[in-house]
C-alpha cells in the first residue's frame, strides 16, 4: 500500500512564526502536492512538484513556499504564519506511467492553528 | 475554465436510501473524473473514477453516472449505510494537468 506520512498532525503556532510541514511518501512517486482544505471550499492546490527540485505554483501559493530536495520528501513552509492560514493541510503523491494510473494518494492531514 | 461545481454541500439520508451528489464542469478537455471519500480525521481516498467514453460505472454500491453533453457527472450510493457517512469530493482533470476538486459534500446516513 502507498503510504503518505505527514509527521505533524496537530500544530499550534503564533502569528509571524515560520512553520514547516513535512511529508514523506514511500512509493517512489514523481509527483507530490500540497493542498489546503477549508469547509465549503474543497481542496485547493497550494504547490506541486513534478520531481526532485522542481516545483510549480498551484491556485493559492501566496504566503507559502515548498522544498523538494529528495524524491520522497516534500515540505511546505509558511514563512510568516498568519491567522488566515489556520486550516487543514493535505499532502499527496502520484506516480507516473501505466502501472501507477491517475490515482492521487493523500496523507492524513496536518491541522494547523495560528493564534 | 478549471472549476468543478459540486452540490449539495450537505446531505442527510436514512439507511437504505440512495444519496446522489452532483458535479458540473466547463472545461471540455477534462478526461478523467474521480470521486474521493474522506472520513473524519483522515485524508481523502479514491473511491471510484470514470472516463468520458462511458456513461456509467459501478463498483459495488457506488455508481458514477456521466453526461458528456451536459458536462455533468454524479455519484449514487445504493443501499446507503451509516458507515458511508463521510465527505465526498468530485474532481476532474485534463490529460497532463492537475486535478481540480469540487467543494465537497458532507453525507450523513442515519441508522
Amino acid at each position: 500500500d502507498v503510504k503518505v506520512t505527514q509527521s505533524s498532525r496537530y500544530l499550534v503556532k503564533r502569528t509571524g512564526e515560520k512553520v514547516f510541514l513535512e511529508c514523506v511518501q514511500d512509493m517512489d512517486h514523481e509527483n507530490m502536492f500540497w493542498y489546503r482544505q477549508d469547509p465549503g471550499l474543497g481542496l485547493r492546490l497550494i504547490y506541486f512538484s513534478y520531481d526532485v527540485k522542481m516545483k510549480e505554483k498551484g491556485d493559492i501559493p501566496e504566503g507559502y513556499s515548498v522544498s523538494r530536495e529528495k524524491k520522497e520528501r516534500f515540505s511546505l513552509i509558511l514563512e510568516s504564519a498568519s491567522t488566515n492560514q489556520t486550516s487543514m493541510y493535505l499532502c499527496a503523491s502520484r506516480g507516473l506511467g501505466p502501472r501507477s494510473g491517475n490515482t492521487i494518494y493523500f496523507g492524513e492531514g496536518s491541522w494547523l492553528t495560528v493564534v | 475554465q478549471q472549476q468543478v461545481k459540486q452540490s449539495p454541500q450537505s446531505l442527510i439520508v436514512q439507511k437504505g436510501g440512495i444519496p446522489i451528489i452532483n458535479c458540473a464542469y466547463e472545461n471540455t478537455a477534462f478526461d478523467y473524473f474521480p470521486w474521493y471519500q474522506q472520513f473524519p480525521g483522515k485524508g481523502p481516498a479514491l473511491l471510484i473514477a470514470i472516463r468520458p467514453d462511458v456513461s456509467e460505472k459501478k463498483e459495488g454500491r457506488f455508481t458514477i453516472s456521466f453526461n458528456k453533453s451536459a458536462k455533468q457527472f454524479s455519484l449514487h450510493i445504493m443501499d446507503s449505510q451509516p458507515g458511508d457517512s463521510a465527505t465526498y469530493f468530485c474532481a476532474a482533470r485534463a490529460s497532463g494537468s492537475r486535478l481540480t476538486f469540487g467543494e465537497g459534500t458532507q453525507l450523513t446516513v442515519n441508522p
